[in-house]
Formats: C-alpha cells, structure tokens, sequence
C-alpha cells in the first residue's frame, strides 16, 4: 500500500524556515517524480514545486522561487521542503504528493503550515 | 500561467441522475489534464488521468472526456459517496494548475 507520510509542519513567524518531510513507503520511491502541493480555503490548489527520479531536475512555481528547495534522498524514501523567508500568504495545508507523469496518483494526509506573528 | 476555469462552482443531483462537470484551459493542453475528488477533511484523490484514462479503483460510472481546451468530466448514476469537490487539472507545462472547484451535492 502506497503511504506519504508529512511531518514538520507548525506555527512559524514571518521570515523564519520551516522544512518539511515526506516519508514514502510502498513503492519503489526512486522510480517517481514528486510533488508538493498546498491547499487554502481562498486560492484552492495549488502546485508549489516537482522533483524529478534522480532529484537533478527541479520545478517551483514563480511565487516561491528563491525561497523554497525541494529535495529527495531515495536512500531514506523521503523528499524534503525547505521554505526560507516565510510570508503569511504561504499559510496553507501541504500535501506530499507522487507523481508519475502529469498528475499525482497518491496524496499525503496533509501538514498545516501557519506563518504568523 | 495556463488558467483552469471550471464550471459550475456547485451542483446538486439526485440519485442515480446523471451529472457533468467542464473545464476550460486558457489555451491547448493536449489531454493533459486529471480530474480529482476531494471529501471533507480528506486528501484529493485521483479519479481520471489524460483526459480519459480511468485510475485504478476507480467506479466505471466516472469518465473523462475532450480536447484542445475543453474537458469534462461525467459521473453517469450519482451516488452518496459522490459527494464531495471535484478539481480539474493541468500537467501540460509548469506550474500546475488548477480548477477553482465543483461541489456536487446529493439532492
């Protein structure tokens, strides 16, 4: 059974990091492109950023460019988000997410990330 | 950024009535384009994939239809467990996107 596992989600202040986790299990991870993808009640979904099998191919979305890192260790079945810089409107629900072509096939349960003073 | 516009923003539907949900892409995504359900308090889950492609697990009573920039998706027999938000979208070129969202509501 595929599993995506978030964790390192919180409250954090305006400017500060947060980095998250994403532990995989069921599939061979190193086979998949992943995701992260984040949800709020006002923008919807929305994409943030992809990594390629081998994690040499990166993608983010225009708004978190320069701030954010995507990152897997296939050794660990885990893929990572740094978020430096933090702003109140990257508050929102993100989602690990595996994607084996155009479309995420498994979606993690959620980690809620608040960026507030 | 290709925009996503799906319509309606929210439907009810009887049971066992037929029901359609459209997506319309700002320009040509060439089938690339996965339909996804989403319960209350629950991650979105896959439904339809290229377009037309039925994931695994999936009811048969789900299908996906279109081209170029406009696509749908049909749910033929609406059932309880249909409730929920219905999204659209795009894996054509960077960055993602998607649709604003359906909610379909048992009647």
């Amino acid at each position: 059974e595929v599993q995506l596992v978030e964790s390192g989600g919180g409250l954090v202040q305006p400017g500060r990091s947060l980095k998250l986790s994403c532990a995989a299990s069921g599939f061979t991870f190193s086979n998949y492109g992943m995701a992260w993808v984040r949800q709020t009640p006002t923008k919807g979904l929305e994409w943030v950023a992809s990594i390629s099998t081998g994690g040499g191919n990166t993608y983010y979305r225009d708004s978190v460019k320069g701030r954010f890192t995507i990152s897997r260790d296939n050794a660990k079945n885990t893929q990572y988000l740094q978020m430096d810089s933090l702003r109140s409107e990257d508050t929102a629900t993100y989602y690990c997410a595996r994607h084996p072509w155009e479309e995420v096939d498994y979606w993690g349960q959620g980690v809620m990330v608040t960026v507030s003073s | 950024d290709i925009q996503m516009t799906q319509s309606p923003a929210s439907l009810s539907a009887s049971l066992g009535e037929t029901v359609s949900i459209e997506c319309l892409a700002s320009e040509g995504i060439s089938n690339s384009l996965a339909w996804y359900q989403q319960k209350p308090g629950k991650s979105p889950q896959l439904l339809i994939y290229g377009a037309s492609s039925l994931q695994d697990g999936v009811p048969s009573r789900f299908s996906g239809s279109g081209s170029g920039t406009q696509y749908s998706l049909k749910i033929s027999g609406m059932q309880p467990e249909d409730e929920g938000v219905y999204y659209c979208q795009q894996g054509y070129k960077y960055p993602w996107t998607f649709g604003g969202g359906t909610k379909l509501e048992l009647k």
